[in-house]
């Protein structure tokens, strides 16, 4: 159980193109979902959280107009990466609460996302 | 600030060779401490949630341990199959949020 998939797995875009990344929990409904972006040999940093059926939270220096949060359902949520540039080539990953007990966060496997 | 210190960056060890990892950490009001495996190119694996100075939390050959400041990873007799990146998050009371340290990454040679 507490199973989180994401798609694509790797994308490659070029500079100026907008790159949508899906985060689904497949077998437990999630009541808050959040994107990190994790640098080689960084941390996991904390992009955004996200609330079924309302406006996504961003951290502190993360563009809201840039990176675009839509949770759609209560096992959706969508990463939209607008007019992408190199410096955004990142690994995204999204976690999911809900699928087991209260605090545990379940993450996707990661989007590796490069941009020529 | 929340911050989460993990060390060492890096840790070989030989297959049966046990040893510990460290978290060191400060948060205003821990919430939870928890404990991810993570594999090259792939998302974070939940271990462990340890929430009061004292718990101790077992899996396989993995127990991890929370005092006030710092949680260590103890592994016994590690297999090649342990080796990943482990990282360690704080919660904060009240708040959903997960901050992360930078990981260890452990390499267990046979």
């Amino acid at each position: 159980g507490a199973v989180v998939s994401q798609h694509p797995s790797r994308v490659i875009c070029k500079s100026g193109t907008s790159v949508k990344i899906e985060c689904r929990s497949l077998d437990f409904q999630a009541t808050t979902m959040f994107w990190y972006r994790q640098f080689p040999k960084q941390s996991l940093m904390l992009m955004a959280t996200s609330n079924e059926g309302s406006k996504a939270t961003y951290e502190q220096g993360v563009e809201k107009d840039k990176f675009l949060i839509n949770h759609a359902s209560l096992t959706l949520s969508t990463l939209t990466v607008t007019s992408a540039h190199p410096e955004d080539s990142s690994f995204y990953i999204c976690s999911a609460l809900g699928g087991g007990a209260m605090d545990e966060q379940y993450f996707g496997p990661g989007t590796r996302l490069t941009v020529t | 600030e929340d911050q989460v210190t993990q060390s060492p960056e890096a840790l070989r060890l030989q297959e049966g060779e046990s040893s510990s990892l460290n978290c060191s950490y400060t948060v205003s009001g821990l919430r939870g401490l928890f404990w991810y495996r993570q594999d090259p190119g792939k998302g974070p694996e939940f271990l462990f949630t340890l929430y009061s100075a004292g718990e101790e939390k077992e899996k396989e050959r993995l127990k991890a341990t929370l005092t006030k400041k710092e949680s260590f990873l103890h592994i016994t007799a590690p297999k090649p199959e342990d080796s990943a990146t482990y990282l360690c998050a704080v919660q904060r009371g009240g708040s959903e949020k997960l901050v992360f340290g930078k990981g260890t990454k452990l390499t267990v040679n046979p």
